[in-house]
């Protein structure tokens, strides 16, 4: 069964620094990878997302993800952060097309400014 | 295209009552899913359509729970004889068929006193 583990639950940086989000998950075969961000109160953004192909990912809002087979990792990183960044985060992996979506515990970023 | 919209978007109910969401889904979407989130956890999967037909239902959803999707259009999901397990954020995505991603809604939030 798939399954994803967010070690971070929480993660504080400053404003400007540059941010990295750590993703492993376990899946038998090419799994497909995602990365929703959740506002306070608010429902799922997807920021990017991986099936094949190149393994380093372009997202919106200059976020980026690297698949690392090897490691079964699907890291997150952004190169400077923004207070508006401040949110939950949460990678997650799919079996396939139109298939249920398996989600990790979430990381919250804390910005400081 | 005006997204996936949810309602109501919070709720308050005495244990023992019923309620009852619904979610529109993005139009052209054939597949709409729910999910269930609580507090500090990552979105758990309870059920999904496509078209009018439920596919698949996670063991999260007792026979307190029932989806529909009459039409193939919006979806209701109801909760008879509310529990306070019950209190959490109940998300509807949608997508279309041999997509990859879903595209979430902004939840309802239930809380049973």
């Amino acid at each position: 069964a798939q399954s994803v583990t967010q070690p971070d639950i929480h993660i504080t940086v400053s404003e400007g620094a540059s941010l990295e989000l750590r993703c492993n998950y376990s899946y038998g075969a090419t799994p497909y990878l995602f990365w929703y961000v959740q506002s306070p109160g608010q429902g799922l953004q997807l920021l990017l997302k991986y099936f094949s192909g190149d393994t380093l990912v372009q997202g919106i809002k200059g976020f980026e993800a690297e698949f690392k087979r090897s490691q079964s990792s699907f890291n997150l990183r952004k190169p400077s952060v923004h207070w508006s960044d401040a949110a939950e985060y949460f990678c997650a992996v799919g079996a396939g097309r139109d298939d249920k979506i398996i989600f990790g515990k979430g990381t919250r970023l804390h910005i400081l400014p | 295209d005006t997204g996936v919209s949810q309602d109501p978007r919070h709720k308050i109910t005495k244990r023992g009552q019923n309620v009852t969401f619904r979610c529109d889904p993005i139009s052209e979407h054939n597949r709409l899913y729910w999910y269930r989130q609580t507090l500090g956890q990552g979105p758990e999967f309870l059920t999904y359509f496509q078209n009018e037909a439920q596919l698949e239902k996670s063991r999260l959803l007792s026979d307190r729970f029932s989806a529909e999707r009459p039409k193939g259009s919006f979806s209701t999901l109801e909760i008879q004889r509310t529990e306070q397990g019950d209190s959490a954020m109940y998300l509807c995505a949608s997508s279309s068929q041999g997509a990859y991603e879903q595209y979430f809604g902004p939840g309802t939030r239930l809380t049973v006193t």
